[in-house]
């Protein structure tokens, strides 16, 4: 079964700083799907960003960006120009291309940005 | 934009009681999904539907059931709450997989109390 880790239960950062959220996974399989999710304050969860395995190319939505080293199953997740926004709950998610219909989540990473 | 709501935001209920929360989306997306958040274990799926009338067990499916009559609606039943029922229920809802479209599309959430 896949796991995913996040090993960071809480950071804070300082509004217009960067900052990146570590994520890693656990699986044998060589194509899957990786997420990230953001979850504000009794807000709804909705998607960040997503990442394709196939695909070298690290995805990026405007201020956030991934590092995914394949090798070694990690998929980070960088916030630029931090906002007070961006405060929220972010899960990192896995999902297996084959023919599987769940998304395992890490545990998230409470993430506080200071004005 | 994809819309899927919750029947309650709050919900307090006594132990023992028959609890139905409601889920509905309105993108006609075969698959929906129910999770339970609690602080420090992030989202653990309970069940999933990949059809009307078509459900699979999760992680955690022990006390719970679900019901998928009509395929834009999903609901997750308590037969008899207990208070370590007691969490944030999700409702998700998946994109297009036919358009590799694995995004699952959250609800709001229900926070329910057991008594």
């Amino acid at each position: 079964a896949q796991t995913v880790t996040q090993s960071q239960p809480e950071m804070s950062v300082q509004e217009a700083e960067t900052v990146t959220l570590s994520c890693t996974y656990d699986t044998s399989e060589n194509n899957y799907y990786l997420f990230w999710y953001k979850q504000p304050p009794s807000r709804q969860m909705i998607l960040v960003i997503r990442q394709e395995a196939y695909k070298q190319q690290n995805a990026t939505e405007n201020r956030f960006s991934v590092n995914f080293q394949k090798a070694a199953k990690s998929f980070s997740l960088k916030i630029s120009d931090s906002q007070l926004g961006d405060t929220a709950m972010y899960f990192c998610a896995f999902k297996s291309s084959f023919g599987s219909y769940q998304l395992t989540f890490g545990k998230g990473t409470k993430l506080s940005v200071i004005p | 934009d994809v819309k899927v709501t919750q029947s309650s935001r709050y919900l307090v209920k006594r132990t023992g009681e028959k609890v139905f929360l409601e889920c509905v989306q309105d993108m006609d997306h075969e698959n929906m999904f129910w999770y339970r958040q609690d602080p420090g274990l992030g989202l653990r799926l309970i069940y999933f539907s990949y059809d009307v009338k078509m459900k699979e067990k999760g992680d955690i499916p022990e006390g719970y059931s679900v019901s998928r009559e009509k395929k834009e609606r999903f609901s997750l039943i308590l037969e008899s709450a207990s208070t370590n029922q007691t969490s944030m229920y999700l409702c998700a809802s998946e994109g297009d997989r036919a358009q590799l479209d694995y995004e699952q599309y959250f609800g709001p959430g229900t926070r329910l109390t057991v008594t």
